[in-house]
């Protein structure tokens, strides 16, 4: 069955611009996650959503940062007034049900110039 | 907090021998669950193994076992008969098992080289 998908897969943006980024979780999966890759900070999550809510919004790095559920599958996560320290890969993962495992997608690298 | 360790920033191994990566971390739970994860040029985490802490027989999935010391907290991956393909970035997790804190908590990950 198709896995996670995440899209743009690249994306370069001036700084102060807003972006979306997207992520289509594996058909069924109730758990979505969000993790943020980068050289300075490594692997670090960033809003965990179970359904629609989001029990755990704790990585978040601002108030610039936002990200919403619909539907119990799509997620986009907003950056506001992006800055240079928000260059990174952003990674999106799902679960089954909050599963033990989750599954990654390919993520989208974003570029704040 | 959980914290997670990977001391070897680097590794090289000729290929068909065999390599370990190190993972040491930190928890004050008694139940939780570990990972390593494999992450190719192409970005894409791929789950390699996983561990409960409450069992004590350690992992393997064909080529690949861990050494699970639950006291010294240290969980370590073996790779046997290193393939090319192997060749990758390996990040070991963790993840507590209560509901609602579900989120991994990774280390800096072992860039590992396989020479041909």
């Amino acid at each position: 069955g198709a896995g996670v998908s995440q899209s743009p897969s690249n994306k370069v943006t001036e700084k102060g611009k807003d972006v979306e980024l997207r992520c289509d979780p594996i058909s069924g999966h109730t758990a979505l996650y969000w993790y943020r890759q980068s050289l300075g900070q490594g692997l670090e999550f960033l809003i965990y959503f179970q359904g629609n809510s989001a029990p755990d919004k704790s990585g978040l790095p601002s108030d610039r940062f936002s990200a919403e559920r619909t539907g119990g599958s799509v997620s986009t996560l907003t950056i506001q007034r992006t800055q240079q320290e928000d260059s990174a890969v952003y990674l999106c993962a799902s679960s089954l049900n909050s599963g033990v495992e989750q599954y990654f997608g390919p993520g989208t690298r974003l570029t704040v110039t | 907090a959980q914290t997670v360790t990977q001391s070897q920033p680097e590794m090289s191994v000729q290929e068909a021998e065999t390599v370990t990566l190190s993972c040491t971390y930190d928890t004050s739970e008694s139940d939780y669950y570990l990972f390593w994860y494999k992450q190719p040029p192409s970005r894409q985490m791929i789950l390699v193994i996983r561990q409960e802490a409450y069992k004590q027989q350690n992992a393997t999935e064909n080529r690949f076992s861990v050494n699970f010391q639950k006291a010294a907290k240290s969980f370590s991956l073996k790779i046997s008969d290193s393939q090319l393909g192997d060749a990758a970035m390996y990040f070991c997790a963790y993840r507590s098992p209560n509901f609602g804190n579900e989120k991994l908590t990774f280390g800096t990950g072992t860039r590992l080289t396989i020479i041909p």
